[in-house]
């Protein structure tokens, strides 16, 4: 069971902007930065963005994140047909004293 | 660069137990031994769902609620390693379980992760 909410899936047409969002409570979000991760097919996740709003060396500009209150937000301007994957979004639960991932959210480039 | 590789998964009857491995390279034994480790596992077609946490020189553990009690993270440092002992596995234990590292326990983010590795319990 997640504690952080994410729709399942989102789409776009290459080089449209998708936006994904992740909502949580006081406990979590409202109190911890926010890391998004990658997961491409088949394979293993990857570190996308930290601390609300950091790219990784290597991780292309067009990814942005953002954080408000208890809501965290990843953008992908310029949708590219390698950016199809599911997303995870992850903080720091101070009340459950553990780390707790969003429910993903699949993107798909039409 | 850093790779992790899990290892340890297999098929494995309700109730029983299993150990899994990931071994850590290109990391020193000192680099290594000052990371956090974690384990986070992924159920087929789930999210994922972080299972547990072990900081430099085991002196913090966590574990997530569903596996408090029943799964041991430990780390061999001289060995560059992290292990999971799991007992009393139930059918909702099976997942891909992967291997990560992180600079601290809680404002942090897992930087590496291993492939993976596949625990499926069932009689």
């Amino acid at each position: 069971q997640s504690v952080l909410t994410q729709p399942p899936s989102a789409s776009g047409t290459p080089g449209q902007r998708v936006t994904i969002s992740c909502s949580g409570s006081s406990s979590n979000i409202g109190s911890n930065p926010v890391t998004w991760y990658q997961q491409l097919p088949g394979t293993a996740p990857k570190l996308l963005m930290y601390t609300n709003d950091q790219r990784p060396s290597g991780v292309p500009d067009r990814f942005s994140g953002s954080k408000s209150g208890t809501s965290a937000s990843l953008a992908i301007s310029g949708l590219q047909s390698e950016d199809e994957a599911d997303y995870h979004c992850a903080t720091w639960d101070k009340s459950l004293d553990g780390y707790v991932f969003g429910t993903g959210t699949k993107v798909t480039v039409l | 660069e850093v790779q992790l590789v899990d290892s340890g998964g297999g098929l494995v009857e309700p109730g029983g137990s299993l150990r899994l491995s990931c071994a850590a390279s290109g990391l020193t034994f000192s680099l290594f031994s000052r990371y956090c480790m974690n384990w986070v596992r992924q159920a087929p077609g789930k999210g994922l769902e972080w299972v547990a946490s072990i900081s430099y020189g085991s002196l913090y553990i966590y574990y997530a609620d569903s596996v408090k009690g029943r799964f041991t993270i430990s780390r061999d440092d001289a060995q560059n390693s992290l292990h999971l002992q799991m007992s009393g596995l139930r059918a909702e234990d099976s997942a891909v379980y992967y291997c990560s590292t992180a600079a601290g326990i809680g404002n942090y983010h897992f930087d590496f992760w291993g492939q993976g590795t596949l625990v499926t319990v069932s009689s």
